[in-house]
């Protein structure tokens, strides 16, 4: 069975301080991870995704996540955070099946950004 | 390009009633998939359909019905709404086919009350 646990339900950092925002997945097949945001009434959006290709995964606005199979993680990250970041943030889990694909959202960490 | 549409932004029904969720996309995709969003639990998915004429139930699919009489649109019924069907609702679509990771596209959403 795959899960995925989203270790923090809040983060909050200061403006220009590092992000990092937790995720472990369980799976018993080789998955693809993706972290997506939402700000507040909004719709989803990718923010990048893994696919067994390089474990350092670069996405849009300065996030980048780092695959760790023998820690099961796929942690987010992001050097300085900037106030625009402060949204929803949701790590989930892919498994291809035959006819459709089994998606595992977690449920969310909300991040704030103090000024 | 719109990408996922739906319709109506927001809604409000009484106990009983009934309605209909819209959801269009204009990339050709053949999976598409409705999903309910509440807080603390993430995503959990309803329905989802591989192609024109296909469909299948996700997690939580009592309560609702679909169809899939096109490749563009997937509307989500609500036969006798109920409070506990207050939720967010976001459609999502991608392609098929052995991909490995690939990338759901998101709508911007569907708020229903249920009084």
């Amino acid at each position: 069975a795959q899960s995925v646990t989203q270790l923090d339900s809040h983060v909050s950092v200061s403006e220009g301080t590092p992000v990092l925002l937790r995720c472990n997945y369980s799976s018993s097949y080789s998955p693809s991870l993706f972290w997506y945001v939402q700000h507040p009434n909004k719709g989803l959006q990718l923010l990048l995704k893994y696919t067994s290709a390089a474990t350092l995964v670069k996405g849009i606005n300065g996030f980048e996540a780092e695959f760790k199979k023998s820690e099961t993680s796929f942690h987010l990250t992001k050097p300085s955070a900037h106030m625009s970041d402060a949204a929803e943030y949701f790590c989930v889990v892919s498994v291809m099946k035959t006819s459709y694909d089994k998606v595992i959202f977690g449920p969310g960490t909300s991040l704030s950004v103090i000024p | 390009n719109a990408g996922v549409t739906q319709t109506p932004k927001f809604q409000v029904l009484k106990t009983g009633q009934s309605m209909t969720l819209q959801c269009a996309q204009d990339m050709n995709h053949e999976y598409m998939s409705w999903y309910r969003q509440d807080p603390g639990m993430g995503l959990r998915l309803i329905h989802y359909s591989v192609g024109a004429g296909i469909t299948d139930q996700g997690e939580v699919p009592n309560g609702y019905n679909v169809s899939r009489s096109t490749t563009e649109d997937f509307p989500l019924r609500l036969l006798s709404a109920a409070p506990s069907q207050t939720s967010v609702y976001f459609c999502a679509s991608r392609n098929t086919g052995y991909y490995e990771g690939e990338t759901q596209y998101f709508g911007p959403g569907t708020r229903l009350l249920v009084l």
